[in-house]
């Protein structure tokens, strides 16, 4: 079955800190990946996509990640984190070419602190 | 900005009861989904919805969930009778194009607790 697995349900940096959110999925077909962010009191927004064009995906924010199909994974990165970066972050993946379903991980908190 | 609108954001019922979600999808999105999120577990995928029927419904949408579009505007889902494992918090979504193309929009989310 198609599935999306997030290490780590909860991850602390400082203000300035890399940020390095792990995601990884299982697949023996080309999967289409996707990272959401959710603050609080508010829905899912897309941060990014990866749909098989360039490996390396630009986001919002300032957050970017890297398919990497030899290790099944789509890690999520920001250079220097933000207070404002503080939020639960969803790794999703779809495998359907008609595309209908997302299936999402469990979840990542990220906190920041100054 | 368009966005999806939810309502209610919170509803509590008791056991057995019928409890519909409503939703307004971006205006002009063709595809609508539900999705839910238990306290402290993953967001689950419920029901896709397109060109006026199901497209894909997961295994969680049993016989006891129904969808419907009754107006060209509002997206409801339906739970006949509530049990105390269907609290979750509900999310809908719209897209203008199939997902792995097009981006979900989704809603702040409807939180349903059954007593």
């Amino acid at each position: 079955a198609q599935s999306v697995t997030q290490l780590g349900s909860h991850v602390s940096v400082s203000e300035g800190a890399l940020v390095l959110l792990r995601c990884n999925y299982s697949s023996s077909v080309p999967p289409y990946l996707f990272w959401y962010v959710q603050y609080p009191n508010q829905g899912l927004q897309l941060l990014l996509k990866y749909t098989s064009a360039a490996t390396l995906v630009k986001g919002i924010n300032g957050f970017e990640a890297e398919f990497k199909k030899s290790e099944t994974s789509f890690h999520l990165t920001k250079p220097s984190a933000h207070m404002s970066d503080a939020a639960e972050y969803f790794c999703a993946v779809s495998y359907n070419q008609a595309g209908t379903a997302l299936i999402f991980g469990k979840g990542t908190t990220l906190s920041v602190s100054s | 900005e368009p966005e999806v609108t939810q309502t209610p954001s919170h509803q509590v019922t008791q056991m057995g009861q019928e409890v519909i979600l409503r939703c307004v999808p971006i205006s002009n999105h063709l595809y609508f989904y539900w999705y839910r999120q238990i306290l402290g577990q993953k967001v689950e995928f419920l029901v896709s919805f397109y060109n006026n029927e199901i497209s894909e419904k997961s295994e969680i949408f049993d016989d006891q969930f129904s969808v419907e579009r009754p107006d060209g505007s509002n997206f409801t889902l339906k739970i006949r009778s509530t049990k105390l494992e269907d609290s979750a918090m509900y999310f809908c979504a719209s897209s203008e194009s199939s997902v792995n193309t097009g981006e979900l929009f989704f809603g702040e989310g409807s939180r349903l607790t059954v007593l």
